[in-house]
Formats: C-alpha cells, structure tokens, sequence
C-alpha cells in the first residue's frame, strides 16, 4: 500500500505564482490535513477535512485554499505565493477522531 | 490553538530516562504522540484516550490527565534509535481538529 502520496516532493517558486500541491491516500480515511512545518514552530495546521465534501480552516489559514476532491484526495492551492509560505508541507489522514494519523514524506517548498 | 510542550530539546545517554510534557488550555478529547526523524514524516507513537488510559510502546509510555489538560511521554532506559523530534497532537472535546506543538528534539548518546 503507497498509504499517503504528496506531490511534487520539491517545488521552487518566484514571489506572485500560484501552485497546488497534491495529495492521496489509499486507506479509505475520512479526515484529511494539511500542515506546515517551521524551524521552532512544529507542525501547524492549515486545513483539515472531516469527510469528504467538508473543509475547515486550521491554525494558519491565510493565504492557502483547499478541495476535498473526493474521499481520496485533498489539495492545498496557493494562490499568490509569498516567501513567508517557505515551508515544508504535509499532508496525513486519518479514519477519524481517535485514530492515528498518516502522515505523507512531505513537499518542500521555496519561495524567492 | 497548539499544545505547549516542554523542554524544547533534551540530551541523554543511552540508558537514561526522560519526560516530555505537553499540555493544553482546551479541553482536550485525546492525546496523540508522534515521533518524527531527521528528514522523514512523523510516525504514530500511541494515542491516550479520557479517562487517564496509559498506553505503552516498547519502553516509551505515556499518561493523560485530562482534568489539567495534560500529558506526558515516558522515555525509559533510552535506545540510541529513540534520538528525533516529538510531537504530541491534541484533539479538543468541541472540535476534531488535530493540532501538534512545537516539538521536543531528543538526542540520545551513546
């Protein structure tokens, strides 16, 4: 089992762009997130999907859009990116609450 | 809200023990603790329900004390591979949001 798939693994964009990073997982969960890993700042939620055809903002929203595509795919868009939003980005599901989290080996991002 | 996690980074010896802290100012539903590596995804550790179930993995061990909103992980008679960052994750009794601190960076020697 691939378990959580993010793509693209790295990504490099110029100030202004706009980019969505992917994400799929193959275990039939319910809740999706999506979070951003900062040096001294640990994982921070961004956006979080219940179950399919739900989405709700997380700790540090502003500048991102989700879809919950479908039960298997959640996507995080940037619209126009700042170098503020240099990060690495993970996504994880899991069935719901109380249950583990799976996380996905991550997305890291560059913004100049 | 993120929980708030202490220390930010402990050193040990193989053999020694430790206590990583993590605590919260809603009420909390469960604990979750995770364990991440240089580089790698963070992995599941354990998940502590209400009403103060204490959960093991291997020789790490954790409790919950969900009338102070706080929980700790047990690191004893640490390993060498127990070295990486981690993180516990909280999930509120009104909302299933689940929200991570800030880390705590464990450098096992030996």
């Amino acid at each position: 089992n691939a378990g959580v798939t993010q793509t693209p693994k790295f990504q490099v964009l110029k100030t202004g762009q706009s980019m969505t990073l992917q994400c799929a997982q193959d275990m039939n969960h319910n809740s999706m997130y999506w979070y951003r890993q900062d040096p001294g700042m640990g994982l921070r939620l961004i956006y979080y999907s219940a179950s399919e055809g739900t989405t709700d903002k997380g700790e540090v929203p502003n500048g991102y859009n989700v879809s919950r595509l479908n039960k298997r795919e959640f996507s995080l868009r940037l619209e126009s990116a700042a170098p503020s939003q240099t990060s690495v980005y993970f996504c994880a599901s899991s069935e719901g609450i109380n249950t583990e989290a799976f996380f996905g080996q991550g997305t890291r991002l560059t913004v100049v | 809200q993120q929980p708030v996690q202490s220390p930010q980074a402990v050193i040990l010896r193989e053999g020694e023990d430790a206590v990583i802290n993590c605590s919260s100012s809603k009420a909390l539903y469960s604990v979750h603790w995770y364990r991440q590596k240089h580089g790698e995804a963070p992995v599941f550790l354990m998940i502590l329900l209400k009403g103060g179930e204490q959960k093991g993995h291997e020789k790490i061990s954790a409790s919950f004390n969900e009338k102070k909103q706080q929980s700790s992980l047990y690191l004893t008679a640490s390993q060498l591979s127990y070295s990486g960052t981690y993180f516990c994750g909280t999930e509120g009794s009104n909302d299933y949001k689940l929200s991570f601190g800030a880390g705590t960076t464990v450098t096992v020697r030996a």
